[in-house]
């Protein structure tokens, strides 16, 4: 059960696009298509922003969207607003009935 | 409206033991699978246990298995998460979440968390 990896930052001008890796392996995020993206605001709780790799809950923006090649997963934020400045976390089902989250991108909008 | 409110955090000395709730409100409760998720200060999320809707089935991270037990109340529309021999590296804000249906990996609802602190 080894946390995923992400870069510890990330950053854009408002207006460009941004994109977030999250490494694993092949028992989890190259294993099944259950990968999750969370956005989360100092003090907040976490928001669910994508599941399964690429399906985006209702009311998320269409500027959120995720990918999957292999054992990495990405999030592109598209159109950076200042609001999307936030932390950012990747799930994945591990197998064995567990889950495993990457340790956390923090996103700046320049 | 959908709503998880957590409760019962606090500050206990290493050993001790402490039981969360989560109450919850605006869905059928005993429809989803519920998780806990936690975040230690300034650290990221760890997924902790999750159980499923008739409570037949319950899943640990193994760093709490043996000490941490997930259980439900359908008819109190409730999560609970009784935590015994407690250790300092358990301090942290503790989440319950809801599984999106089929997804029940993905975590669509959150409560606001509640505070963990372990500390003699």
């Amino acid at each position: 059960q080894s946390a995923l990896t992400q870069p510890p930052s990330a950053s854009g001008s408002p207006g460009q696009s941004v994109t977030i890796s999250c490494t694993g392996t092949s028992s989890d995020v190259g294993g099944y298509n259950y990968v999750s993206w969370y956005q989360q605001h100092p003090g907040k709780a976490p928001k669910l922003m994508i599941y399964d790799v690429i399906k985006r809950p209702s009311g998320v923006p269409d500027r959120f969207s995720g990918s999957k090649s292999g054992n990495t997963a990405s999030l592109t934020v598209s159109g950076l607003q200042a609001e999307d400045e936030a932390d950012y976390y990747c799930s994945s089902y591990a197998g064995s009935n567990t889950l495993v989250f990457g340790g956390g991108t923090k996103l700046t909008v320049l | 409206e959908v709503q998880l409110v957590e409760s019962g955090g606090d500050l206990v000395q290493p050993g001790g033991s402490l039981r969360l709730s989560c109450a919850t409100s605006g869905f059928t409760f005993g429809s989803y699978w519920m998780t806990w998720v936690r975040q230690a200060p300034g650290k990221g999320l760890e997924w902790v246990a999750n159980i499923k809707q008739d409570g037949s089935e319950n899943y640990y991270v193994d760093s709490v298995k043996g000490r941490f037990t997930i259980s439900r109340d359908n008819a109190k529309n409730s999560l609970y998460l009784q935590m015994n021999s407690l250790r300092a590296e358990d301090t942290a804000v503790f989440y319950c979440a809801r599984g999106r249906g089929f997804s029940r990996w993905a975590f669509d609802i959150w409560g606001q968390g509640t505070m963990v602190t372990v500390s003699s």
